[in-house]
């Protein structure tokens, strides 16, 4: 079974317009955390935001939240008053405890287009 | 936040070759990561490098096509041994400084082309 899954292949958003990401995790573990990654086109992988599995609170990031629903095992990215730089691939990935160390396993991505 | 620096940030090899990847952190850390992310795929780990132990391999990923060497704290290598079409990938180094609750770091990764 997939440990973290994006429906979305490919999403396009007008310049300004927020924007939702999806992703479902699956684990058994109580202790984990879910991350977001922006990789542009040039490649590197830019940190974007961190939820813990025992944080009250959604976290945010300036223009970034994320939606966390523990129940429902998602953690969606929203992306407020989009950017064209914000044109790029998202990952969201999680960390569990995995044989002795925390192994982070990413979903297979979102493209995401600005339209101007 | 670390500074991961990998070399070479490209590379064109021929088919049957071995290339060694380079990734230096500006810091001290435990663990170091070393990930294949095939074109237009998502990333796999490929094994975990710490001080003074051998590499822990993830499923699908041999010592003997990618040995890994781990120094000291702020080093390692990643070798892609006698390599094949399907190893053209980007190569990525990452670290996490700190905590469970810290992201981790990407360098900006070795991007493999096998002829």
């Amino acid at each position: 079974a997939q440990k973290i899954t994006q429906t979305q292949p490919g999403m396009f958003v007008q310049e300004k317009e927020a924007v939702t990401l999806d992703c479902t995790y699956d684990t058994s573990d109580p202790s984990y955390g879910l991350f977001w990654y922006k990789q542009p086109s040039s490649g590197e992988m830019i940190f974007l935001i961190y939820q813990g599995s025992y944080d009250q609170q959604n976290a945010t990031e300036g223009r970034y939240s994320l939606n966390f629903q523990k129940a429902r095992k998602s953690a969606n990215l929203v992306i407020s008053a989009s950017q064209l730089g914000d044109s790029a691939m998202y990952f969201c990935a999680m960390r569990e405890p995995s044989g002795g160390y925390q192994k982070v396993t990413f979903g297979t991505g979102t493209k995401l287009q600005v339209i101007p | 936040s670390a500074v991961i620096s990998q070399k070479p940030s490209r590379d064109i090899c021929q088919r049957g070759t071995s290339l060694t990847i380079q990734c230096q952190v500006d810091s001290q850390v435990t663990m170091m990561f070393w990930y294949r992310q095939q074109p237009g795929q998502s990333l796999t780990l490929i094994a975990t490098a710490n001080q003074g132990s051998e590499a822990t391999y993830e499923s699908g990923f041999v010592i003997d096509k990618f040995p890994i060497s781990r120094p000291n704290l702020t080093f390692s290598t990643l070798t892609v041994s006698n390599m094949s079409p399907e190893d053209s990938s980007i190569y990525l180094c990452s670290v996490r400084t700190g905590g469970a609750t810290q992201p981790q770091h990407f360098g900006d990764g070795t991007r493999l082309s096998i002829l």
